[in-house]
Formats: C-alpha cells, structure tokens, sequence
C-alpha cells in the first residue's frame, strides 16, 4: 500500500544530543513537509522540500536542520540549538498538481529527557 | 497576513445531534481549503477539500462543508454525529502558491457524549 511512514513512533532525547526523524513515501510525490505540533497550536511549518535536493525554510525552521537527497525521503533532524523540542512531529507529502492534498504520516514524539 | 481561525476549542454534542464547526480564513486570493480529522497520537487524514466550483463540497464520514465568500468561511457540517467522530479536527488554507504549504487552525477538540 502507498503511503508515509514515519519511524520511530516514540523518542527520546537527552539535553545537547541532536536526534533525526525519518520519514519515507512510496507516493511518488514530488513535494515533501515537516510540520510540528503542539497542544493548541495547531501545525507549524518546520522545512518543506518541492524537489530532489532543495528545500526551503518554513514558520520555525530554527533549530533543525534537513536533506532530501532522495524523491522518496525527507529526514528531520533536530538539533540542540533547538531549545524546546517536545512536541509531536508530522510529515507529509503532495503531488504536483495543484489540485491535490497533502497525505500525512503517523508522526513521531520527540520528548526531552 | 495569512491566517485560520477556530474559533471553538473544544466542543462537546451528544450522539445522534447535528454538528457544526467553524473555521474563518484571511487569505488574499482564492483559497484552497480542507478539513482534516486526527485522532489522539495520530497522524492527519483529509475529509474534504475545496478548490473551486460548487461551494458545498461533500466528504468523508458523511461530512460535508460550505465555502462562503463572504463570511470568509468554511465551516464543517455533519447531521448526525457518531461516537467515531469524537477526535480534533483541523481547517487549513493552501498557502504560497503552488508550494503546497498549508496554514492551519489551532484546531477543535469534539467530545460526543452518549
């Protein structure tokens, strides 16, 4: 089956260590998001990606950092400047055309331990 | 400046009982609009959208949602509600073009009392 899938479901962080997110699509989608979460925030856009080695910055990018080296994947890493980072993480991805919606992964849990 | 209001945190219907939640939008041209649906430690599934054309757009789940120029809004409908339903729900707006970035709402939590 098509889809995202995001790995691990759960992590956890020590203060100072900088940790990666991975997210993976078999959707053959062009255009790739990060997106955090937060209690009452709604999402925040971190770095999205609309081609094979470029992206761009988003609403909050600092403090994390990201490749796209291949179509199918788009790993976040966060970093330790990034002061706050509990917070659940989605990915997400869309096709070119316009007229289309973003599919979203399961999403990892960053928690700082 | 682009932006998605929700302006109910949290709303609480008993099943069976029509439901209604509200989303207003600041955007400068035509907007691109969806609702998505999530539950607790999930990721986002989309239940309808709208891009143009007949402004009463059907979803998912027997949900459906007007887009009204006007008011700014497109506001998310369902007759009658389920237990299955009680989860957050989120309206976003397509924002920058052909980037595909999306602004969402703070999003609504709905509670469907037995």
């Amino acid at each position: 089956d098509g889809g995202i899938t995001q790995s691990p479901k759960y992590l956890f962080r020590k203060e100072g260590q900088n940790v990666t997110l991975s997210c993976e699509q078999n959707l053959n989608h062009d255009a790739m998001y990060w997106y955090r979460q937060d209690p009452g925030q709604g999402l925040r856009l971190i770095y999205y990606s609309q081609i094979v080695n470029d992206f761009q910055k988003g609403d909050i990018a600092e403090g994390y950092s990201v490749s796209r080296e291949k179509k199918e994947s788009f790993p976040l890493t966060v970093t330790s400047a990034q002061k706050n980072p509990t917070a659940f993480y989605l990915c997400a991805s869309k096709g070119q055309s316009a007229h289309t919606e973003a599919f979203f992964g399961q999403g990892t849990r960053l928690t700082v331990v | 400046a682009q932006s998605v209001t929700q302006p109910d945190i949290h709303i609480t219907v008993s099943e069976g009982a029509s439901l209604e939640l509200r989303c207003n939008y600041s955007y400068g041209a035509t907007p691109y609009l969806f609702w998505y649906v999530q539950s607790p430690g999930q990721g986002l599934q989309l239940l309808l959208k709208y891009f143009s054309g007949d402004t009463l757009v059907q979803g998912i789940k027997g949900f459906e949602a007007e887009f009204k120029r006007s008011q700014s809004s497109f506001n998310l409908r369902k007759p009658s509600v389920h237990w299955s339903d009680a989860a957050e729900y989120f309206c976003a707006v397509g924002a920058g073009g052909n980037t595909g970035k999306l602004i969402f709402g703070q999003g609504t939590t709905l509670q469907v009392k037995p």
